[in-house]
């Protein structure tokens, strides 16, 4: 069962637009929602993380939309450059440090 | 350079034999996980240890261990070795909510 459901899968996009990639999760119980960026070869880096009482944050061109009611977030990239061209993934932790990860997203910023 | 060290980059092996992979974490950090990534695959989580102790386990094959020592470096063993165990097997280490992956291990099964 997947515990946090990633889409799309995949994501064109073209130089300056904005990428969004979304995430829904069913257990009430997760306190912790990071958004990790990886690029071919490397390991997932964290990129940004929200908690479920905040509804919003942004860092840089990154923003994270936080919506509890209906249990989804999201991950905006404004002004998408190619060096954003990565898998991205979402994430949602337990207490105790568990951690649920999205199936990922390959995202292309074409130029 | 994520402070979580693994060793070895890349193995290549043969069909049935036996590996081990090692993992250092971050300085402080009590948490090891293993996880496997296929080729276009998902982070599959396999094991989680917290201070020496296991503390989680995932779709962690009867053919593979796992461990963490008192110095907190952890040892993931891979045995009876198939073609599709072929992936990259990240470490990760956390403290607090924090969770940092290591630059991998790619195994190929030959």
């Amino acid at each position: 069962q997947q515990q946090v459901k990633q889409s799309p899968q995949s994501l064109i996009v073209q130089k300056g637009g904005i990428s969004i990639i979304n995430c829904a999760y069913e257990n009430t119980a997760f306190d912790y929602f990071p958004w990790y960026q990886q690029f071919p070869g490397k390991g997932p880096a964290l990129l940004i993380a929200i908690r479920p009482d905040v509804s919003e944050k942004k860092e840089g061109r990154f923003t994270i939309s936080f919506n509890k009611s209906a249990k989804q977030f999201s991950l905006h990239i404004m002004d998408s450059q190619p060096g954003d061209s990565a898998t991205y993934f979402c994430a949602a932790s337990l207490t105790g440090n568990q951690f649920y990860f999205g199936t990922g997203t390959s995202l292309t910023v074409i130029p | 350079d994520s402070g979580v060290t693994q060793t070895p980059k890349h193995l290549i092996t043969a069909t049935g034999q036996r590996v081990t992979l090692r993992c250092s974490p971050r300085s402080g950090d009590l948490s090891v996980y293993w996880y496997q990534q296929s080729l276009d695959q998902g982070l599959q989580f396999l094991i989680q240890y917290y201070n020496g102790e296991e503390r989680a386990k995932g779709n962690i094959l009867e053919r593979f261990s796992a461990q963490q020592f008192p110095d907190l470096h952890s040892e993931l063993n891979l045995s009876s070795l198939e073609l599709g165990d072929s992936a990259l097997y990240f470490c990760a280490s956390s403290v607090q909510k924090r969770i940092t992956f290591g630059s991998g291990t790619r195994l190929t099964v030959v």
